[in-house]
C-alpha cells in the first residue's frame, strides 16, 4: 500500500517570503516516482517535477527547489521569494516505476500568497 | 501544441438527466484516466485505460461509465447524475512501457453542476 501525507492543509504567506511545502510518503516498492503538481484556481493540474527513487539529487528550477530525502521518505518543495501567481493548491504524488500506472496523491496544500 | 482537451469546460445538467463528458489528446499516450475532484479534495480516480484495456476502480459507482473508441478520445458517461456527482472531472494521460516517465498530463477539467 502506498500513502502520501501533506500535513499542511493551508499556508498563508506574504509576497517575497520563502515557503516550504512538506510531503512524506510510504511505499513498499523499491523503485518509484515522486511528483509535484500545481493546481491554480482555473482547475488544471500542472506537472512541476518528477523524481526517480534512485536519484536523490536535489533540483532547482528558478524560484522552485525540491529536496528529496529517501532516509526520511520526504520530498519537500520550496518556493523562494513567493509571488501572488504562486497561489494554488499543490499536490504531491507517488507511483511505482513499474507495473501500475496509478499514482497516489496527497490531500494537497493550499498556498495563499498575499500581496 | 500537444495537449489534453476537455469539452465542455462547464456542464449543467438536471438531476437524473444523462450527461457525457469528452476528452481528447494529441500526445499519443497509451494511458488515459478519469478523475473526479470535489472541493478541497485530491483527485479521485474513477477508471483508466491502457490502450483499449479498461480498468475500473472498485469504488466507482455503476452510474459512471466510460468509452475509449480510439487512442485519442475518451468519454465519461454519467447515466443518472445525482447532486453528489457535482464536481470537477479531470482527464489525464500518460505514456506507458518503455516511454513511461511517470508523470501525467491533465486537461483543464469539466466542472459539472447538477440542478
Amino acid at each position: 500500500a502506498q500513502k502520501v501525507t501533506q500535513a499542511q492543509t493551508e499556508i498563508s504567506v506574504v509576497e517575497k517570503e520563502d515557503v516550504t511545502l512538506d510531503c512524506v510518503y510510504e511505499t513498499r516498492d523499491t523503485t518509484y516516482y515522486l511528483f509535484w503538481y500545481k493546481q491554480p484556481p482555473s482547475g488544471e493540474l500542472v506537472f512541476l517535477i518528477r523524481r526517480n527513487s534512485f536519484d536523490e539529487q536535489n533540483e532547482i528550477s528558478g524560484r522552485y527547489s525540491w529536496n528529496f530525502q529517501k532516509s526520511t521518505s520526504s520530498f519537500n518543495f520550496t518556493i523562494t521569494a513567493s509571488q501572488v501567481v504562486d497561489s494554488a493548491v499543490y499536490f504531491c504524488a507517488l507511483r511505482p516505476s513499474g507495473g501500475s500506472y496509478i499514482p497516489t496523491f496527497g490531500r494537497g496544500t493550499s498556498l495563499i500568497v498575499h500581496p | 501544441d500537444a495537449m489534453v482537451i476537455q469539452n465542455p469546460r462547464y456542464q449543467v445538467t438536471q438531476f437524473g438527466k444523462p450527461v457525457t463528458l469528452s476528452c481528447s489528446q494529441t500526445l499519443n499516450h497509451n494511458v488515459m484516466y478519469w478523475y473526479q475532484q470535489k472541493s478541497s479534495q485530491a483527485p479521485k480516480l474513477l477508471f483508466h485505460y491502457y490502450d483499449k484495456d479498461f480498468n475500473n476502480e472498485a469504488d466507482t459507482p455503476d452510474n459512471f461509465q466510460s468509452r475509449r473508441p480510439n487512442t485519442s478520445f475518451c468519454f465519461l458517461d454519467i447515466r443518472s447524475p445525482g447532486l453528489g456527482d457535482a464536481a470537477m472531472y479531470l482527464c489525464a494521460t500518460s505514456r506507458a512501457g518503455a516511454r513511461d516517465r511517470g508523470e501525467q498530463f491533465f486537461g483543464p477539467g469539466t466542472r459539472l453542476t447538477v440542478l
